[in-house]
Formats: structure tokens, C-alpha cells, sequence
């Protein structure tokens, strides 16, 4: 079955980056991109980026353009996305999901969620 | 940016109750949309995809419709497993964007 497995939670100080992982298993990982969002408490979901397991090509949010950085890693089919120059406003649960391709147009599998506490 | 804005914010019910949620577009998405139901402390579950198709394995009492800038979620007989909240979700490959969510609630 398909599985998406996130590591897990993280505190850091204001400035400093954070990288979660999201390791994907049950299915071809090359075939399906990855979707990264967050949601803070109190906030509407909101999407960070996406990227094609299989070539690395990214797609990210104009928001978080230049501080969001999406990769994979197709021998341990995992994806990571890191952020950097974090602020409090970044304290949110951060959550992968699968792309449901063309046939669906949604994310079908979410990971568990990572929350990222951001405090000094 | 497209805007999604979903209508009520928070909804109370009872068991068996007809309920609709409301999600508009602030321009044109076709039937791009998708409704997710999220309980404490889990990830969001895909309900509807394509404004209208039953994901595998959610009960028919479920439904979708709408096309272009509105669109509905339907829930015909509300079960005790329904009381959540639910996002509606603008999806293509440039961008995505989600409704501020409706609470379901008992009354």
C-alpha cells in the first residue's frame, strides 16, 4: 500500500533552517510528483511547491520562492524540503502528499505531518 | 493569486442531516477542485476529485458538484464519523490553493 512516512518534529531558532524528510514507499516513486504544504494553527493550508521524483524539476510557491528548496533522492525514495531563514510565522505542521496525476488533479496520500516549532 | 473562499466557516448538525458546503473561486478553475476531510491531529483524506468523482472507498453519501467558479459539497446523511472539517482545494501544475475550511459540528 502506498505509504509517505515524514521524520520527525523539529524546534529551531529564529533564522536557522529546517529539512524534513518524507520517505515514500508502495508505489513507483519516479512516476508521481511531490507536493509539500503547511498549515499553521488557526491557518488555511498553504502550498510550498512540488517536484517530479523522477527528474528533480520544482515548482514553487511565489511566497516562498528562494527560502523553500525541494529535492529527492530516488535510491532511498525519499523527498526533503528544507526552509530556511525561519521566523515564528513558520511554526506549522508541514505535510507531504502525492500528486494523483492527471486522472485525479488531487494529492490521493498525505504524510503523518511534521510540526516545526520556530522559537527563541 | 486565485482566492478560495468556503461558506459557512462553521456548521452544526445533527446526525442524519442533509448538510452543503459552499467553496467559490475567485476566477475560473473549471472543475479543478477537490474536497479533503481533516480530524484532529490527522492528515487531510481526498473526498471528491474533479469537482465531482467519488474518491475509491468513500461512502456515496458523499457528493460533489459545481464547475467553473462554485461549487458544493453534499453530504446526504450526516454519520457520526462526518463531524470533521473540510477544505475544498484549487489544484493545477503552477499552483494550489485552499478554502479557510468548514467545521462540522454536532448540534
Amino acid at each position: 500500500q502506498v505509504q509517505l512516512v515524514q521524520s520527525g518534529a523539529e524546534v529551531k531558532k529564529p533564522g536557522a533552517s529546517v529539512k524534513v524528510s518524507c520517505k515514500a514507499s508502495g508505489y513507483n516513486f519516479t512516476n508521481s510528483p511531490i507536493h509539500w504544504v503547511r498549515q499553521a494553527p488557526g491557518q488555511r493550508f498553504e502550498w510550498l511547491g512540488w517536484i517530479n521524483a523522477g527528474n528533480g524539476y520544482t515548482k514553487y510557491s511565489q511566497k516562498f520562492q528562494g527560502r523553500v528548496t525541494i529535492t529527492s533522492d530516488t535510491s532511498a525514495t525519499t523527498v526533503y524540503m528544507e526552509l530556511s531563514s525561519l521566523r515564528s510565522e513558520d511554526t506549522a505542521v508541514y505535510y507531504c502528499a502525492r500528486d494523483g496525476g492527471w486522472e485525479l488533479l488531487c494529492f490521493d496520500y498525505w504524510g503523518q505531518g511534521t510540526l516545526v516549532t520556530v522559537s527563541s | 493569486d486565485i482566492q478560495m473562499t468556503q461558506s459557512p466557516s462553521t456548521l452544526s448538525a445533527s446526525v442524519g442531516d442533509r448538510v452543503t458546503i459552499t467553496c467559490r473561486a475567485s476566477q475560473s478553475i473549471n472543475r479543478w477542485l477537490a474536497w479533503y476531510q481533516q480530524k484532529p491531529g490527522k492528515a487531510p483524506k481526498v473526498l471528491i476529485y474533479k469537482a465531482s468523482s467519488l474518491q475509491s472507498g468513500v461512502p456515496s453519501r458523499f457528493s460533489g458538484s459545481g464547475s467553473g467558479t462554485e461549487f458544493t459539497l453534499t453530504i446526504s446523511s450526516l454519520q457520526p464519523d462526518d463531524f470533521a472539517t473540510y477544505y475544498c482545494q484549487q489544484y493545477n501544475s503552477y499552483s494550489v490553493h485552499f478554502g479557510q475550511g468548514t467545521k462540522l459540528e454536532i448540534k
